[in-house]
């Protein structure tokens, strides 16, 4: 049973709009939420997370929304570049630090 | 500064071979996990390590064995290779103090 989930294999959006991308998770003991991007023959790295106590975060043009009521998170970016078209890995730990879920990932295409 | 290497990029290996698959990283964090992804699956924890002499297994540690005798080196033994274990695989650090794991590029394993 899958405790952090990416609905939507892909997702394509033209350059210059915004992306987002939704996660759901089931474990109400997750407290940590990262988003992770992977180019392909790389390993992921580090986007950007939110802790549970807080509902949004922004790093530039990517924010994080947290509603922990309906265990969702999403995270949006804008506006959409080229460089954006990656393979996106929702992330939770319920443990800071320690045994991160991750979900299948979404890959995003940004269209010129 | 390297961050996280491994080694190899690729292997083919027959069934019931053994190998090591290799990490090692320069950036002194006490926590190394092993990810194996799937395709159209999210990264699954196979083990992981909390600091030299100390591992534990993950959500998926049958067929595979490690050690941490050092800070830098934290290597993934399979025994008797199965079809089962073709994936890529990732190994990733991070701190006690920061949910942030850095991943190396990753080792592309198939079993024949």
């Amino acid at each position: 049973d899958q405790q952090v989930k990416q609905n939507s294999p892909s997702l394509s959006v033209q350059e210059g709009r915004i992306s987002i991308l939704n996660c759901d998770y089931t474990n109400s003991m997750f407290d940590y939420f990262l988003w992770y991007k992977k180019y392909p023959a790389e390993g992921p790295t580090f986007l950007i997370s939110i802790s549970s106590i807080k509902d949004k975060n922004e790093d530039g043009r990517f924010t994080v929304f947290l509603n922990k009521s309906a265990k969702h998170l999403s995270l949006h970016i804008v506006p959409s570049q080229p460089g954006d078209s990656a393979v996106y890995f929702c992330a939770a730990s319920g443990n800071y630090g320690q045994n991160f879920v991750f979900g299948p990932g979404t890959r995003l295409s940004v269209l010129p | 500064n390297a961050g996280v290497t491994q080694t190899p990029k690729f292997r083919i290996l027959k069934i019931g071979q053994s190998m090591t698959l290799q990490c090692t990283q320069d950036m002194n964090h006490n926590y190394m996990y092993w990810y194996r992804q799937d395709p159209g699956m999210g990264l699954k924890l196979i083990y992981y390590s909390v600091g030299a002499g100390i591992t534990d297994k993950g959500e998926v540690p049958n067929g595979y064995n490690v050690s941490r005798s050092t800070t830098e080196d934290f290597p993934l033994r399979l025994e008797l290779a199965a079809p089962s274990q073709t994936s890529v695989y990732f190994c990733a650090i991070g701190q006690p103090s920061n949910e942030k794991l850095f991943f190396g590029s990753g080792t592309q394993l198939s079993v024949l």
